[in-house]
């Protein structure tokens, strides 16, 4: 596609469940960068990806967030045992190559509630 | 670590009206800066960057943008305003050596026909 997917749009959820998020990067961008967003705040850096691996995850909040990208493309963003507090609207961007000067692209976003 | 400041949370203005959104950041190395802008119902797109050179800096649909060093600042200024600009405005800024983006928590800019 043209520009950066995310799927689900919308997520809902109850407290203590497991959930995936995906992302498809614009193709041949091989930089993956996922953010969150609260109410009312802008997005926070949660993990980025270089290629395959992670280069810096220093943004997730805890181990109940985990984020994979197994073939340099689409990323699935994993939250163990969610809590309330974890809803927000989490947002996936990618970019050329890793970089200061490049432009991150971002996606649409998946709004997740945790009831 | 860095942060970055958006005095404005919600400015209103008439059509034609100036614009000028306020953005400083805390940081005293080299940075780089960015402003995004969501539209409803869209997602963010970036409207100008900044990494080095002239301070002022033109962007998309007639924003510009000064850094100005000494005040750790990055404004957005628009002479004009439209209807169109209703949206939300993100200011964020890269450290010179990291890859992530630090975002403000916004300015929300409702234009008035």
């Amino acid at each position: 596609g043209a520009g950066v997917s995310q799927t689900p749009s919308n997520k809902v959820t109850e407290k203590g469940k497991y959930v995936e998020l995906r992302c498809d990067p614009i193709s041949g961008h091989t930089a993956l960068y996922w953010y969150r967003q609260s109410l009312g705040q802008g997005p926070e850096f949660l993990i980025y990806f270089q290629g395959t691996g992670a280069a810096d995850d220093s943004g997730l909040p805890n181990d109940r967030f985990f984020a994979v990208r197994p073939e340099g493309s689409v990323s699935t963003l994993k939250i163990q045992r969610t809590e309330r507090g974890d809803s927000a609207v989490y947002l996936c961007a990618s970019s050329l190559q890793i970089g200061n000067g490049d432009e991150q692209f971002f996606g649409p976003g998946t709004r997740l509630t945790v009831l | 670590a860095q942060s970055v400041s958006q005095h404005n949370h919600h400015v209103i203005l008439s059509e034609a009206a100036s614009l000028e959104l306020g953005c400083n950041y805390s940081y005293g190395g080299t940075v780089n800066l960015f402003w995004y802008v969501q539209y409803p119902g869209q997602h963010l797109q970036l409207l100008l960057k900044y990494f080095s050179g002239d301070p002022l800096v033109k962007g998309i649909k007639g924003f510009e943008a000064e850094f100005i060093k000494s005040k750790f600042s990055f404004n957005l200024r628009k002479p004009s305003v439209q209807w169109s600009d209703t949206a939300e405005y993100f200011c964020a800024v890269t450290p010179g050596s990291a890859r992530q983006l630090t975002f403000g928590s916004g300015t929300q800019l409702t234009v008035l026909p």
